[in-house]
């Protein structure tokens, strides 16, 4: 069965710390692995789209891997601010469909 | 920057309701979808629209939901008769040519409470 799992379910950290944010699939045959943030009450956004060829991927603070042969992703972000505050998610496309297929999400709590 | 807007941003109705809830996707994207997240769970796919016609839909798209490209420019989900379950918030997306392989940019989404 396609499926995307995230650790940790949320996370607590203070402001100016790093983080790391993890996802793994079995999704089958893989297509891309997007990650999007999520604010609470608002629609989500898209950080980095990621292709089977990619092994990582910036976009700002916010830095995405992906191991194709290990089917895991993970998204590290680097000094942390108060805005960061919101749910990430991670996401693949994929199937026979290319639908795609959402992780329950992580909720990343930044503290001052 | 170009974005996708929706409206109403909250709808509250009766079960047995009728609801249309619109969306203007970006100007130039060829691929629409909707999607819905109920409160504190993931969010689900819906449906995928290509070329005026559905390309995708899910389990969850029986036939109390319908989508419409009534114009150039709005894209809609109907459901016919609401039942206490569809409440949730429901996003409208699009993307450009590459279709799947492409980002897709979300609106703010349509908070849909149903009583």
């Amino acid at each position: 069965k396609n499926q995307v799992e995230q650790s940790p379910q949320s996370l607590i950290i203070l402001e100016g710390k790093n983080c790391t944010l993890q996802c793994n699939y079995t999704v089958s045959p893989f297509s891309n692995l997007r990650w999007y943030k999520q604010d609470t009450g608002r629609g989500p956004v898209s950080l980095t789209i990621m292709t089977f060829s990619e092994n990582t991927k910036s976009n700002g603070r916010y830095t995405a891997t992906l191991d194709a042969d290990t089917k895991q992703s993970s998204l590290h972000i680097t000094a942390s601010q108060l805005s960061d505050s919101a749910s990430y998610i991670c996401v693949v496309s994929g199937g026979s469909n290319y639908q795609l297929i959402w992780g329950a999400g992580t909720k990343l709590i930044i503290k001052p | 920057e170009p974005e996708v807007t929706q409206t109403p941003s909250h709808q509250v109705t009766q079960m047995g309701q009728e609801v249309i809830l619109r969306c203007v996707p970006i100007s130039n994207h060829l691929y629409f979808y909707w999607y819905r997240q109920i409160l504190g769970q993931k969010v689900e796919f819906l449906v995928s629209f290509y070329n005026n016609e559905i390309s995708e839909k899910s389990e969850i798209f029986d036939d109390q939901f319908s989508v419409e490209r009534p114009d150039g420019s709005n894209f809609t989900l109907k459901i016919r008769s609401t039942k206490l379950e569809d409440s949730a918030m429901y996003f409208c997306a699009s993307s450009g040519q590459g279709g799947h392989q492409e980002t897709q940019y979300f609106g703010p989404g349509t908070r849909l409470l149903v009583l």
